[in-house]
């Protein structure tokens, strides 16, 4: 099956500073990857997405780059703020089957006043 | 509040047992899916449906079955559990359910399997 994982399960920033929450996956048909934010108690919440065709994408306060070259993707969260602290997953879906979503196990990012 | 609703919100069963945990999508959303997260894994896609149809399958084991109605909602079936179908499990709905479409997802049900 399709792989996604992320590299550090917990991350820990004080408040104020830049966040890099990265991600691994391995089908290089992967065509379009998506971050979700899952606060304690709540369903994933979307927050940014790119596609194959793209290297770097922002929204507000985050960044999402994508290296297809070694298969990478990373959420950059800037000004880091305690409503921030949640499990960040990263998903993918391959072009071959869009309807199919891959997702990481998740890194804890705590952050610290 | 995404405007996704899942109901209930905590079932506990035992094993053998069957449940039913039921999803209504966002207004307008024609795609609804359905996901299974243990404790400390990431979210397992279990199944897709577009308008009545079912559109995608992911790891969705034999036991488990879903349809979607008429109105939109629809409903995940898990039969003779086992203790390792304790999990959360989240449905979410999209416009469409093409790439590219924002999946909103409902707040889960609890799953507990004694």
């Amino acid at each position: 099956g399709e792989s996604v994982g992320l590299h550090l399960p917990t991350l820990s920033v004080q408040e104020g500073d830049n966040s890099i929450i990265n991600c691994a996956y391995s089908n290089s048909a992967s065509d379009y990857f998506i971050w979700y934010k899952q606060e304690s108690g709540k369903g994933p919440q979307f927050i940014i997405d790119i596609r194959s065709n793209m290297d770097k994408r922002q929204g507000q306060r985050v960044t999402v780059l994508l290296n297809k070259t070694v298969k990478h993707l990373s959420l950059q969260i800037a000004a880091t703020q305690p409503g921030d602290s949640a499990v960040y997953f990263c998903a993918e879906t391959p072009r071959y089957n869009f309807n199919k979503f891959y997702f990481g196990s998740g890194t804890k990012l705590n952050v610290k006043p | 509040d995404s405007g996704v609703t899942q109901t209930p919100k905590h079932l506990i069963t035992a094993t053998g047992q069957r449940v039913t945990l039921r999803c209504s999508p966002r207004s307008g959303d024609l795609s609804v899916y359905w996901y299974q997260q243990s404790l400390d894994q990431g979210l397992q896609f279990l199944i897709q449906y577009y308008n009545g149809e079912e559109r995608a399958k992911g790891n969705i084991l034999e036991r488990f079955s879903a349809q979607q109605f008429p109105d939109l909602h629809s409903e995940l079936n898990l039969s003779s559990l086992e203790l390792g179908d304790s999990a959360l499990y989240f449905c979410a709905s999209s416009v469409d359910g093409g790439s590219g479409n924002e999946q909103f997802f409902g707040p889960g049900t609890r799953l507990t399997v004694l």
